[in-house]
């Protein structure tokens, strides 16, 4: 069975800080994806970053990035510069399957992130 | 707006009753997704559809629970015989298919049993 789990149930930041979420998960598929997903006080769950896990190369999105260790089945995102606007909560999420196989998300139980100015 | 659309946001109802959420997926996706979030929790799948056809459905999914999705557009979930467990907020997911991986998340719809 897949899980994913998040062992820090809240973290906090200094604005323009660097604050790192960790997530890690258990598979024993070879094809999958790993996502970091933000939820803000809104309640509409956006995408912040992906991980494929046939790539070595940690995934980069402008602030966002990730450690991904692959054999240690660790994908922890790395948020510099915090802002305020990226206070939320944070959820890691697994997706089994590659193209017409694809099925659903397992998510965390998430990290509730505040980001103090 | 071409995101994903769920209707209503918030409902209140009495246990016993029978509730129907709605969800438009964005309009060229053909995958949708429902889950199910408690507070503190992080989103539990409750089944998807690939168009119409119904691919996955999970445990969680008793048999008070029902999806539909009749003509690969929108999708509905109804609740029968309402319990107060399953107070939660439901969310709808779409995807494009095809191996993409991307799934983009409505606001979901609260729902509280009283």
């Amino acid at each position: 069975a897949q899980t994913v789990t998040q062992s820090q149930p809240e973290m906090s930041v200094q604005e323009a800080e660097t604050v790192t979420l960790s997530c890690t998960y258990d598979t024993s598929e070879s094809d999958y994806y790993l996502f970091w997903y933000k939820q803000p006080p809104s309640r509409q769950m956006i995408l912040v970053i992906r991980q494929e896990a046939y790539k070595q190369q940690n995934a980069t999105e402008n602030r966002f990035s990730v450690n991904f260790q692959k054999a240690a089945k660790s994908f922890s995102l790395k948020i510099s510069d915090s802002q305020l606007g990226d206070a939320a909560m944070y959820f890691c999420a697994y997706l089994k399957g590659r193209g017409s196989t694809l099925g659903r998300l397992y998510f965390g139980r998430g990290t509730q992130l505040t980001v103090w100015p | 707006d071409t995101g994903v659309s769920q209707n209503p946001r918030h409902k209140i109802t009495k246990r016993g009753q029978n509730v129907t959420f709605r969800c438009d997926p964005i309009s060229e996706h053909n995958r949708l997704y429902w889950y199910r979030q408690t507070l503190g929790q992080g989103p539990e799948f409750l089944t998807y559809f690939q168009n119409e056809a119904q691919l996955e459905k999970s445990r969680l999914l008793s048999d008070r629970f029902s999806a539909e999705r009749p003509k690969g557009s929108f999708s509905t979930l109804e609740i029968q015989r309402t319990e107060q467990g399953d107070s939660a907020m439901y969310l709808c997911a779409s995807s494009f298919g095809g191996g993409t991986t991307e799934a983009f998340f409505g606001q979901g719809t609260r729902l509280t049993v009283v």
